[in-house]
C-alpha cells in the first residue's frame, strides 16, 4: 500500500480563495481523522469519520471549514473564503478500528493564504 | 479532562541516552503510542505499548507505562543526529478511534 496519500504537497494562495485538501486514506481502514498543525497551536484535531460517516467535528474552527468523505477511499477539507490564520500543515491520517497500530499519517500539504 | 502532557525541548549529546516524559489522563486508555516526526514530514509510528504492559523494548527504544501515574516514558539509547525531531506522545480513547495528542517534545542531539 502506498500509505495516505495527500494532495497537494503546497498550497500558496490568495486571502478570499477557496481551497481544497484532498485525502485518499490506506485501503481497508475504518477511520480517517484530519488535523492541523501550527507553532503556536501543536497538532489540533479538525473531523474525524467512521466508515464515511462524520463522528466529531468539534475541532473545526468555523463555519468556512467543511470536510467531506463521499466514499470509502477519498475525503476533502475545505476552506471558503481562506484567512491569512488558515496558514498550516493539515494532516490526514487513517486507521482500523482496533487501534493496535495507531494511525498512519499523510505527508500532509503545507497551506500558505497571503 | 483531555490533556496529554510533555516537556517542549529535550538536548542532549550524541551517544548519551534520552528520556522523553509524559502524562496522560484517560485510565481506560488501551494503547499509547510515541509518534517521531521528523522536519517537513508526517508523524510515524514510532512504538506503541499495551495499557497491561509496564515496559516495552524494541532495539535502542524502551518504553516505561506507570498506570498509578499516568505516566509513560520513551528512552532512546546511543542518541544518533537522526534522532533530532519532535516526539508526540498519544492516549487512545476508548471505543472512540480516536487518539489524543501531546503538545511534543522537540529533541535535538548535538554532535
Amino acid at each position: 500500500d502506498a500509505g495516505v496519500i495527500q494532495s497537494p504537497r503546497h498550497e500558496v494562495t490568495e486571502m478570499g480563495q477557496e481551497v481544497t485538501l484532498r485525502c485518499k486514506p490506506i485501503s481497508g481502514h475504518d477511520y480517517l481523522f484530519w488535523y492541523r498543525q501550527t507553532m503556536m497551536r501543536g497538532l489540533e484535531l479538525l473531523i474525524y469519520f467512521n466508515n464515511n460517516v462524520p463522528i466529531d467535528d468539534s475541532g473545526m474552527p468555523e463555519d468556512r471549514f467543511s470536510a467531506k468523505m463521499p466514499n470509502a477511499s477519498f475525503s476533502t477539507l475545505k476552506i471558503q473564503p481562506s484567512e491569512p490564520r488558515d496558514s498550516a500543515v493539515y494532516f490526514c491520517a487513517s486507521s482500523l478500528i482496533s487501534g493496535a497500530q495507531g494511525y498512519t499519517f499523510g505527508s500532509g500539504t503545507r497551506l500558505t493564504v497571503v | 479532562g483531555e490533556d496529554v502532557e510533555q516537556s517542549l525541548f529535550l538536548s542532549v549529546r550524541e551517544g548519551d541516552s534520552s528520556v522523553i516524559n509524559c502524562t496522560y489522563t484517560d485510565s481506560s486508555s488501551t494503547y499509547l503510542y510515541w509518534y517521531k516526526q521528523e522536519p517537513g514530514a508526517g508523524l510515524q509510528l514510532l512504538t506503541y505499548i499495551f495499557s497491561n504492559m509496564d515496559m516495552k523494548q524494541d532495539q535502542r527504544l524502551t518504553v516505561l507505562l506507570n498506570k498509578k501515574d499516568k505516566h509513560l516514558s520513551l528512552r532512546i539509547a546511543d542518541t544518533q543526529t537522526g534522532d533530532s525531531a519532535i516526539y508526540f506522545c498519544a492516549e487512545s480513547k476508548r471505543n472512540t478511534g480516536k487518539l489524543i495528542f501531546g503538545q511534543g517534545t522537540t529533541l535535538q542531539v548535538k554532535p
